[in-house]
């Protein structure tokens, strides 16, 4: 059954540093998103992207978050200038097209910052 | 700003009890409901709800929608140990994005 992948599971960074953590969608899906969790927090909603542009996104994401499909099958999520609130599990998820609502998930990048 | 609040927070049975996940939700522009099971990791997803009245089922999971009175509840019958899990609700608005509740802890003892 087809699945998204993210990479790596686990990066340890120092504040201030730089980051790009990847997933690779579901082949066929068009739709593509960026979730974090807090530990012990809710999944918070941070992007979407479709046809190539960010469709949405929330006030998490701010400047210092930036998004790329640099190919056919990679969806990155960029973070600039990494912040000790920055730690969380970050989950990448699609979906097939418009009018399919199920979003599928990775297994998630645990990013600690420290 | 849209809202999602599940209950009970946490829940500890024994295996063989049924239980039922609370989820109600204040959104804009509803489009659907989504459960889904969070284990170790990723949200694995369970069902999608998009209709008030119908019941999804698999297996011993059900869910069913009140698009009036903004709930869905999650039923789980016969439990098992394999059920231990945080249950997700997470309701989709026009916006294209996903908006979770706290989630339920779900503890099935032997």
């Amino acid at each position: 059954e087809p699945e998204v992948t993210q990479t790596p599971s686990h990066q340890v960074t120092q504040m201030g540093q730089e980051v790009i953590l990847r997933c690779v969608p579901i082949s066929n899906h068009l739709y593509f998103y960026w979730y974090r969790q807090i530990l012990g927090q809710k999944v918070e909603f941070l992007v979407s992207f479709y046809n190539n542009e960010i469709s949405e996104k929330s006030e998490i994401f701010d400047d210092q978050f930036s998004v790329e499909r640099p190919d056919g099958s990679n969806f990155t999520l960029k973070i600039r200038s990494t912040k000790l609130e920055d730690s969380a599990m970050y989950f990448c998820a699609s979906k097939g097209d418009r009018i399919i609502y199920e979003q599928y998930f990775g297994p998630g990048t645990r990013l600690t910052v420290t | 700003e849209d809202k999602v609040v599940q209950s009970p927070l946490s829940l500890v049975v024994h295996e063989g009890d049924t239980v039922t996940l609370n989820c109600s939700y204040e959104v804009t522009n509803f489009r659907s409901l989504l459960w889904y099971k969070q284990e170790k990791k990723a949200p694995t997803f369970l069902f999608m709800l998009t209709s008030s009245g119908i019941e999804k089922k698999s297996g011993r999971l059900s869910s069913i929608l009140d698009k009036k009175e903004l709930f869905s509840i999650l039923n789980i019958t016969a439990t098992q140990t394999g059920d231990s899990a945080v249950y997700l609700c997470a309701v989709y608005n026009a916006g294209n994005m996903l908006t979770f509740g706290g989630g339920t802890r779900l503890m099935v003892k032997p």
